[in-house]
C-alpha cells in the first residue's frame, strides 16, 4: 500500500493557460474523489468516480474543469482557461466503496494562477 | 442539506494537557457516518477517528476520542496528554450523498511545549 499519490506538488500558471493534475489512488480502490480546498476552508467537493465512471459532478466544477479516470486506475483533473479564482490545492482522495467510509487523501497540488 | 459547523477557528494547548475540538452538523439522514481529520502543516489529511452514528459507543483511538450526542447533534473531539505532533488543522466532516466528505472550516491547534 504506497498511499495516495497526487502530480504535480505544485503548478504555477497563468490566467488563461491550461493545467492538468494527475492522481493515483491506492490500486485497490474504486472510488475516487476530487476536492478543492482554498485557503482558511475545509476541503469542497468536485467530482468522484466508481471505477472508470464519473458519478457526480458539483455545481463548483465549472465547465472549465474536466474530470476523467481511464480503465478505473488513475485520474486526471484539467482546468482550461485558468483563472485567479482557481488558485487553489486540489485534494485526491480514494476509497473501497461498501467497506466503510474512511477516504484516503494525497498530498494535493497546489495550484497559484498569476 | 448536510452541514458541518467548526466554531473554533484557533485553540491552543499545552503540553501533556487536554483540548477538546468543537464540531456541530445537520443532516436528514438517519445512517450516517461522522470523521476528524487531521491535516498537519504542508502534509496530507489524514483520519483521526471515525464514528458510525448508530453506534452509541464514543469512538476511541488512542489519546483520541470523540463526544458524539447524537440529539443534539455534536461530534466533539478530545485530545489527551497533548503532543507537540498534534499541531495541525483538525476538520470535522460527515459522509455526503455521494459519499463524499462535507468538511467544517476547521481549528487550528497548537500545541505549548
Amino acid at each position: 500500500d504506497t498511499g495516495v499519490s497526487q502530480d504535480p506538488r505544485h503548478k504555477i500558471t497563468k490566467r488563461g493557460q491550461n493545467v492538468t493534475f494527475r492522481c493515483d489512488p491506492i490500486s485497490e480502490h474504486n472510488r475516487l474523489y476530487w476536492y478543492r480546498q482554498t485557503l482558511g476552508q475545509g476541503p469542497e467537493f468536485l467530482t468522484y468516480f466508481q471505477n472508470e465512471a464519473q458519478l457526480e459532478k458539483s455545481r463548483l466544477l465549472s465547465d472549465r474543469f474536466s474530470a476523467e479516470r481511464p480503465k478505473g486506475s488513475f485520474s486526471t483533473l484539467e482546468i482550461q482557461r485558468t483563472e485567479q479564482g482557481d488558485s487553489a490545492m486540489y485534494l485526491c482522495a480514494s476509497r473501497v466503496s461498501g467497506r466503510g467510509d474512511t477516504q484516503y487523501f494525497g498530498p494535493g497540488t497546489r495550484l497559484t494562477v498569476l | 442539506a448536510q452541514t458541518v459547523t467548526q466554531s473554533q477557528p484557533e485553540m491552543s494547548v499545552q503540553e501533556a494537557e487536554t483540548v477538546t475540538l468543537s464540531c456541530t452538523y445537520d443532516t436528514s439522514e438517519s445512517d450516517y457516518y461522522l470523521f476528524w481529520y487531521k491535516q498537519p502543516p504542508s502534509r496530507q489529511m489524514i483520519l483521526v477517528i471515525r464514528q458510525e452514528a448508530y453506534k452509541q459507543q464514543n469512538a476511541t483511538e488512542n489519546r483520541f476520542s470523540v463526544n458524539f450526542q447524537k440529539a443534539a447533534k455534536s461530534f466533539s473531539l478530545k485530545i489527551s496528554d497533548s503532543q507537540l505532533g498534534d499541531a495541525a488543522m483538525y476538520f470535522c466532516a460527515q459522509r455526503g450523498s455521494q459519499g463524499n466528505l462535507i468538511f467544517g472550516k476547521g481549528t487550528k491547534l497548537s500545541v505549548k511545549p
